[in-house]
């Protein structure tokens, strides 16, 4: 099946720690997204890369870090820094033919 | 700053008519526009792309484009309660290929 696969649907993190939120796609997509949704909110960027080995920041990038090591993946650290971390974080990827963005599931983090 | 507006909603429409969800956005040079919808505590779905001015059918959907008024607009025909949901508009930024997102409306068909 191809697709945007986030892992892990739920992530409870303590205070101070660094969490790694994981996504993968198989749909060949250059292209790749972090967004971030607070409840009755709507998305936020954090970062994005259009390339292998390039990124970018997005709008609410402090205390976010990612890489782009390989084309399929996508990972995004949630350091001690970033304040408020509670909230659901979307993975995406698109296309660049159409520019159709696709979401993976989302991984909801709690932080305790 | 560039922007998609939409109105938040509730939208409440009942089962069978017709629903309709509005967007405006800012940049005059946008070209691609997406129609999403998210069920609660699920991530969006894609469910409509437009590029040009006029009107894209996909079964029960409608996308409308008209770029001079930098409106963009979903039809739901026969509106179901499994319509039921948040429905986000966005556009590309061709400047930076960053996806601009409206804040979504919120519509409830009743059944």
């Amino acid at each position: 099946d191809g697709g945007i696969t986030q892992s892990p649907k739920y992530l409870f993190r303590k205070e101070g720690q660094n969490v790694t939120l994981s996504c993968e796609q198989n749909l060949n997509h250059d292209a790749m997204y972090w967004y971030r949704q607070d409840p009755g909110q709507g998305l936020r960027l954090i970062y994005y890369s259009q390339i292998v080995n390039d990124f970018q920041k997005g709008d609410i990038a402090e205390g976010y870090s990612v890489s782009r090591e390989k084309k399929e993946s996508f990972p995004l650290t949630v350091t001690s820094a970033q304040k408020n971390p509670t909230a659901f974080y979307l993975c995406a990827s698109s296309t660049q033919g159409t520019g159709e963005q696709f979401f993976g599931p989302g991984t909801r983090l709690t932080v305790l | 700053q560039k922007e998609v507006e939409q109105n938040s909603g509730p939208l409440s429409v009942p089962e069978g008519a017709i629903a309709s969800l509005n967007c405006t956005y800012s940049d005059r040079v946008s070209q691609s526009f997406f129609w999403y919808r998210q069920y609660s505590g699920k991530s969006p779905e894609l469910i409509m792309s437009i590029y040009s001015n006029g009107d894209k059918e996909d079964g029960r959907f409608t996308a409308q484009l008209n770029k001079a008024s930098q409106y963009v607009s979903l039809l739901i025909r026969d509106s179901q309660p499994s319509d039921s949901a948040t429905y986000l508009c966005a556009v590309i930024d061709p400047g930076t290929y960053k996806y601009i997102f409206g804040t979504g409306t919120r519509l409830k068909v009743l059944a």
